[in-house]
């Protein structure tokens, strides 16, 4: 079946350091979404990237599509201890796999001040 | 605007006790539904997907069953609960584009 990988699964920096996660789907996806998850909380939806090579910032989050549309990353610049948490990314199936998302299993990042 | 209520938000549950937890969503209508379980500290696994009432798609064999009696109500349940089945369950809903989740209940079997 589908499946989005993702790596790495634990991460731990210094304060200021720079975070990469990265997710590679077996299939080509119609969309890549990106969601955090605080500790004890629930994901929540960050951000969407839908064409091929698109690239977005969020502040100091910067994310990327791949132009095959199988991979993305999320990039964290000098982070804080409040970019701890889990981000999971989600790939959306092309249509006539009804639209479900599968969900990476997620990078926990752990920031030291 | 959309919500989405997902209770109880902690549960201890003896080993063979039956179990079920109930999504609700308000604000949209025909959404997309998934049952979500994370073990503690791993990634989401995908227990459950429905596209409209009385549509369940399975991902994973298992103890649990879902049911959607009506577009906006997601119910997911046991008859038999194992330790195996302790976990943090979420409920979410999408429409084809983000996916919105609730707040989680964290059930653990003892």
């Amino acid at each position: 079946g589908q499946q989005v990988m993702q790596i790495p699964q634990y991460q731990h920096v210094q304060e200021g350091e720079d975070f990469t996660t990265y997710c590679n789907s077996s299939t080509t996806l119609s969309n890549i979404q990106w969601y955090k998850q605080r500790p004890g909380g629930h994901p929540v939806f960050l951000i969407q990237l839908v064409k091929s090579g698109e690239v977005k910032k969020q502040k100091r989050l910067t994310f990327q599509f791949g132009e095959a549309k199988k991979n993305s990353s999320l990039h964290i610049t000098a982070t804080q201890t409040t970019d701890v948490g889990t981000y999971f990314c989600a790939g959306g199936l092309l249509p006539g796999n009804t639209g479900k998302l599968i969900f990476g299993q997620g990078t926990t990042l752990q920031v030291k001040p | 605007s959309q919500t989405i209520h997902q209770w109880p938000a902690t549960l201890v549950q003896p080993v063979g006790s039956p179990l079920s937890l109930e999504c609700t969503v308000e604000g949209t209508s025909n959404p997309n539904l998934y049952w979500y379980r994370q073990a503690a500290g791993r990634g989401l696994q995908l227990l459950f997907y429905s596209v409209g009432i009385g549509q369940i798609s399975s991902e994973v064999p298992q103890n649990l069953s879902a049911s959607r009696p009506q577009d906006r109500q997601f119910i997911l349940s046991s008859k038999k609960l194992l330790l195996s089945d302790s976990g943090f369950y979420l409920c979410a809903w999408d429409h084809y584009t983000e996916a919105f989740f609730g707040q989680g209940t964290r059930l653990t079997v003892v």
